[in-house]
């Protein structure tokens, strides 16, 4: 099956930096990428999304690249704000019923 | 739109009680839902995924009698714990999908499960 590793699994910056968060997969059949933001006891929300027939999608001050040939893809938040603080997570799919997740990354925004 | 809402959203019960929890797509139909679990600063683990009107399917090592999963409509699906126990504490938390040609999968707040 698939397995998506996410890199790192803690990131501090300062406000107004740029963080990036990587995450690989293993399964070239894999064709859809969303990235989730998690608050704590909240639920995860997706804040960007791809699909395997573009390399980058950008929307305000988030983006998402990808690599198909190198089977990993990215997400890069610039001018971070406190409130980005959250955990993050990424998933890789191929029907879009199962869902592959990474093991998550928590971004705190130093003020 | 694609709001998903969860109902409770904290619970605590005795051992050996059952507890349901409601999932609702508000604003959208959802033709699949599904229910993951997720423990303490971990990734999100699927436990079923469900269609409307049809059997959940499970995944591995998920019990099927003791995790009862009903979507009886295209906007409602609920998760049964039966006999509850301690172990089975935990932040359950849906997602729905609104139709095969749209990968997004929108996720609701969560409950907080836990058994005493």
């Amino acid at each position: 099956g698939e397995n998506v590793e996410q890199h790192p699994s803690t990131l501090s910056v300062q406000e107004g930096d740029s963080a990036v968060i990587k995450c690989t997969y293993s399964d070239s059949a894999s064709n859809y990428f969303p990235w989730y933001k998690q608050e704590l006891g909240k639920g995860p929300q997706l804040i960007i999304d791809i699909r395997s027939n573009v390399g980058e999608k950008k929307d305000q001050r988030i983006a998402v690249t990808l690599n198909k040939t190198a089977k990993h893809f990215s997400l890069h938040i610039t001018e971070t704000q406190p409130e980005d603080s959250a955990v993050y997570f990424c998933a890789a799919s191929m029907t879009g019923n199962q869902f592959y997740f990474g093991t998550g990354t928590s971004l705190t925004v130093i003020p | 739109g694609a709001v998903v809402s969860q109902h409770p959203s904290r619970v605590i019960c005795k051992s050996g009680t059952s507890v349901k929890i409601e999932c609702r797509s508000l604003d959208f139909q959802a033709t699949t839902m599904f229910w993951y679990r997720q423990f303490p600063k971990q990734s999100l683990m699927l436990m079923a995924t469900s269609n409307e009107g049809s059997k959940a399917t499970y995944e591995q090592g998920v019990e099927k009698d003791k995790f009862l999963i009903n979507h009886a409509s295209l906007t409602l699906s609920t998760l049964t714990v039966t006999s509850a126990h301690p172990e089975d504490s935990s932040f359950y938390i849906c997602s729905a999908r609104s139709g095969t040609a749209s990968y997004e999968q929108y996720f609701g707040p969560g409950t907080r499960l836990t058994v005493t």
